[in-house]
């Protein structure tokens, strides 16, 4: 069965400082995945996604990820965070038995100032 | 402005009561879900639609009702809340264009807040 893991429930990162929050995940063929953000008392917004082609794909608010088959991950970075950085980040993928998306338990990411 | 609308944003009901949760989305899309979120727990499905009368469960729906009568609008039903509905809900909607299923690419409302007591 297809799942989705982000091994870190909280990371903290100081104001500036580059940031990757890990997600991988199981399933045998080229999965469609996708990263989420939910700031604080919001619902959650689609920062990026990947179906196919390159695998380093850029999203908004200068978040990038980059698919790696032979590590079955789809890492999430930023070169410098800001404080408005600070949310909650949900990596997902979609399955392939019913379209419906599967969730990682998400990342809560702190920013020090 | 694209968007999708849950109300109450906030509700504190009793035991046994039956409520709604309303949800309506402006982008004329095919898919609807409805989530709920509880710590530690993360984002787990509760029904979802691919069309106008077509509903299916998702991981989580015992004790919740759905309607899709309208395109637009995909309430969330609670017959008889319980405690253990206390929960953060999240409606979600998407272009159903992948191979007969949603994109994955999901519009969220901002929530409604609900407590059972």
């Amino acid at each position: 069965a297809q799942s989705v893991t982000q091994p870190d429930i909280h990371i903290t990162v100081s104001e500036g400082a580059s940031l990757e929050l890990r997600c991988n995940y199981s399933y045998g063929a080229t999965p469609y995945l996708f990263w989420y953000v939910q700031s604080p008392g919001q619902g959650l917004q689609l920062l990026l996604k990947y179906f196919s082609g390159d695998t380093l794909v850029q999203g908004i608010k200068g978040f990038e990820a980059e698919f790696k088959r032979s590590q079955s991950s789809f890492n999430l970075r930023k070169p410098s965070v800001h404080w408005s950085d600070a949310a909650e980040y949900f990596c997902a993928i979609l399955s392939d038995s019913n379209y419906q998306l599967i969730w990682g338990a998400g990342t809560k990411l702190i920013i020090k100032p | 402005e694209a968007q999708v609308t849950q109300n109450p944003r906030y509700l504190i009901t009793v035991t046994g009561k039956k409520l709604t949760v309303t949800c309506s989305q402006n982008m004329n899309h095919e898919y609807m879900s409805w989530y709920r979120q509880d710590p530690g727990l993360g984002l787990r499905q509760i029904y979802y639609s691919m069309n106008v009368e077509v509903t299916d469960k998702g991981d989580v729906p015992e004790g919740y009702k759905v309607s899709r009568k309208e395109k637009r609008n995909f309430p969330l039903i609670l017959e008889s809340p319980s405690p253990n509905q206390t929960s953060l809900y999240f409606c979600a909607s998407s272009l159903q264009i992948l191979a007969g299923g949603p994109t994955g690419e999901l519009f969220f409302g901002e929530g409604s807040r609900l407590t059972v007591l």
